[in-house]
Formats: structure tokens, sequence, C-alpha cells
């Protein structure tokens, strides 16, 4: 099984709003990503945690905040977002990032900020 | 600089018409090149690894090839639903960090008329 859910499917959500994003997979994986990705573009890596500790984050503002509660599971917390910020964003998993290992994505959530 | 190129930007065939896609990469030292199918509004969905020259793997209608500079992805006599935006990226051996996260091409976007 090659799974990872991610939830809400959709959210709207206004400037001021505090909302989460959940991602979750039980393939065992080590390694789990947030990406952005806006329309006809590539997805854009936001952060990596190795081992549920932050091993990457690309220069995000802080208004996006991860967490990772345990191996499983991943979340990303929004505040006081931009309409900029509207994008599908993907969660992934790999088994280890020291190797040269397979990203599994989810669904992605596709984020409206009005 | 790594960098990933996919060609054509825009393909579209005949059901039952095949052609190649084409993925170009410059890379200090590839430890690994990815395919990805995409589907609008979803997220990729992972097709081949691939991790030396000379090496191919195929799935369905869909083969793999690897150069020391370029990736092919063939599709043999394609169907309506093999349309998508296929996506590229490979990961360098550089050094711990940065250096490991995936390169991207802007992907080919597939049209397979019936």
């Amino acid at each position: 099984d090659t799974e990872v859910t991610q939830t809400p499917k959709h959210l709207v959500m206004g400037m001021t709003n505090k909302k989460s994003l959940k991602c979750e997979q039980h393939m065992g994986h080590r390694a789990m990503y947030w990406y952005k990705q806006k329309a006809k573009k590539p997805p854009e890596l936001m952060f990596v945690y190795s081992y549920e500790k932050l091993s990457i984050n690309e220069s995000v503002p802080s208004r996006f905040s991860p967490e990772c509660p345990n191996s499983s599971l991943l979340n990303l917390h929004l505040h006081a977002l931009q309409p900029e910020d509207s994008a599908l964003y993907l969660c992934a998993s790999s088994q280890v990032i020291s190797l040269p290992d397979t990203q599994y994505f989810g669904p992605g959530t596709r984020l409206t900020v009005l | 600089e790594d960098q990933v190129t996919q060609s054509p930007e825009a393909l579209r065939l005949q059901e039952g018409e095949s052609s190649s896609l084409n993925c170009s990469y410059t890379v200090s030292g590839l430890r690994g090149l990815f395919w990805y199918r995409q589907d609008p509004g979803k997220g990729p969905e992972f097709l081949f690894t691939l991790y030396s020259a000379g090496e191919e793997k195929e799935k369905e209608r869909l083969k793999a090839t690897l150069t020391k500079k370029e990736s092919f992805l063939h599709i043999t006599a394609p169907k309506p639903e093999d349309s998508a935006t296929y996506l590229c990226a490979v990961q360098g051996r550089g050094l711990a960090g940065n250096n490991r996260k995936l390169i991207w091409g802007l992907g080919t976007s597939l049209a397979v008329n019936p």
C-alpha cells in the first residue's frame, strides 16, 4: 500500500483565520514532506521531516508552521495567510531521505485564501 | 547548477499513436531520476525510479529509459486515460541537506484524443 492521505480536500479561509492541514501515512516511512504547487508549475518544497525532526525549511514564511506529532502524521498550521498563498498543498513521504528513495504523494489540499 | 528540462511542453496524440517524452538533466552526480504522472488538481502519482545509465523500467503502456544526460518516457499505443501532465525529477549526490531535495522539470502536458 502506497497511500498518503490528506485532509481536508478543499479549504477556504480568510486572512485572519487559523486552520490546519493534516497528512497521514502508514507505510512506515520516516521522512515526510510538505510541498506547495501553483498552477502549471512543479511542486515546490517547503519542509522536510526526518525521523520526526525538522531537517529542511526552505525559507518558508512563519505564517506556515509545520508539526510532526509522530512518524505517521504531519500537520501544517496556517495563520494570517495572504491571497498569494492560495495553491495546492501536497504532502509526501519516503523511506529515508539520505538514500535515492521515492517520494509518494497524497491527493493534496486545495487552499483558497480570500 | 542542477537543472531539469522537459520537452515537449505539450503533446497531443491520437489514440494508438506512440511517442516519447524527454527529460534532460544536469546534476552533480545522479542519485536517482523519477517520473510522475499528475492529473489536474491531484497529487503526483509515482511511475518509475531510475538509478543508473542503461536502466529501463516498464509499466503497462509506459517504458522509461535512462542515459547519462537524459531520460525518455515512451508511451506505446496511448489511450485517452493516459492524458495527464508527466513530471520528471532528479536527485543528485551532493552533500547532506538541501542538495538531496528533488529538482523538478516543468512537465509535459499530454492529451490523447479518442
